[in-house]
């Protein structure tokens, strides 16, 4: 069945670290991949996104990479920022339309 | 460029009164989505709509949810004869086209008393 899910619930790392969020989908067939933060109280945000031609994305301080062959999303941020904390999903665009999200993952800066 | 908006933010209501949620895309966008949050849950996927036609409902309950995108004016997510399991946020979400980006609202917290 359709879903994505992560390996990590929660992340914590020190301000100037980098960060590194997983996560493993389960439909072979999506061809489109989104990252969203998403801070309390708030709508997701878009952060950066890939399709299943590429392997790699870069963007500012953020990095996708994808492994289709294990079927594994990551977000790299570089040099996390206290405005970094969130809480961040991978979401898989399945048939054009709707997202399947994952459950999150919590990340959390210490200054 | 005004983003998605959605309104009310927050919304309380009784068990069994009526909720009506309205969400306005960003300009240029004629795809709307509506998603809904539990608490520390991921987002889910309740319906998929084009101007004057749901094109994908498959997320949404059977029953006393229907969601609308006229002609003119926002898109309207409709929750009649609330229960207290409705509580939740809900979001919208807009897109130029289909596999193209969504940008999300900030959502409508309901609450059902």
């Amino acid at each position: 069945g359709e879903s994505v899910g992560l390996h990590l619930p929660t992340l914590s790392v020190q301000e100037g670290d980098n960060s590194i969020i997983n996560c493993a989908y389960s439909n072979s067939a999506s061809d489109y991949f989104i990252w969203y933060k998403q801070e309390s109280g708030k709508g997701p945000q878009f952060i950066i996104d890939i399709r299943s031609n590429m392997d790699k994305r870069q963007g500012q301080r953020v990095t996708v990479l994808l492994n289709k062959t294990v079927k594994h999303l990551s977000l790299q941020i570089a040099a996390t920022q206290p405005g970094d904390s969130a809480v961040y999903f991978c979401a898989e665009n399945v048939g054009g339309n709707k997202l399947v999200f994952g459950a999150g993952t919590i990340l959390r800066v210490k200054s | 460029n005004a983003g998605v908006m959605q309104n009310p933010r927050h919304l309380v209501r009784r068990r069994g009164q009526e909720a009506r949620l309205r969400c306005s895309p960003m300009k240029g966008h004629s795809h709307v989505y509506w998603y809904r949050q539990l608490p520390e849950e991921g987002l889910k996927f309740m319906v998929y709509l084009q101007k004057e036609n749901i094109i994908d409902e498959s997320g949404m309950p059977k029953e006393r949810f229907s969601a609308e995108f006229p002609k003119e004016g926002p898109s309207i997510l409709r929750i009649q004869q609330v229960v207290r399991g409705d509580s939740a946020a809900y979001f919208c979400a807009s897109s130029p086209g289909p596999q193209e980006t969504q940008y999300f609202g900030p959502g409508t917290r309901l609450l059902v008393l």
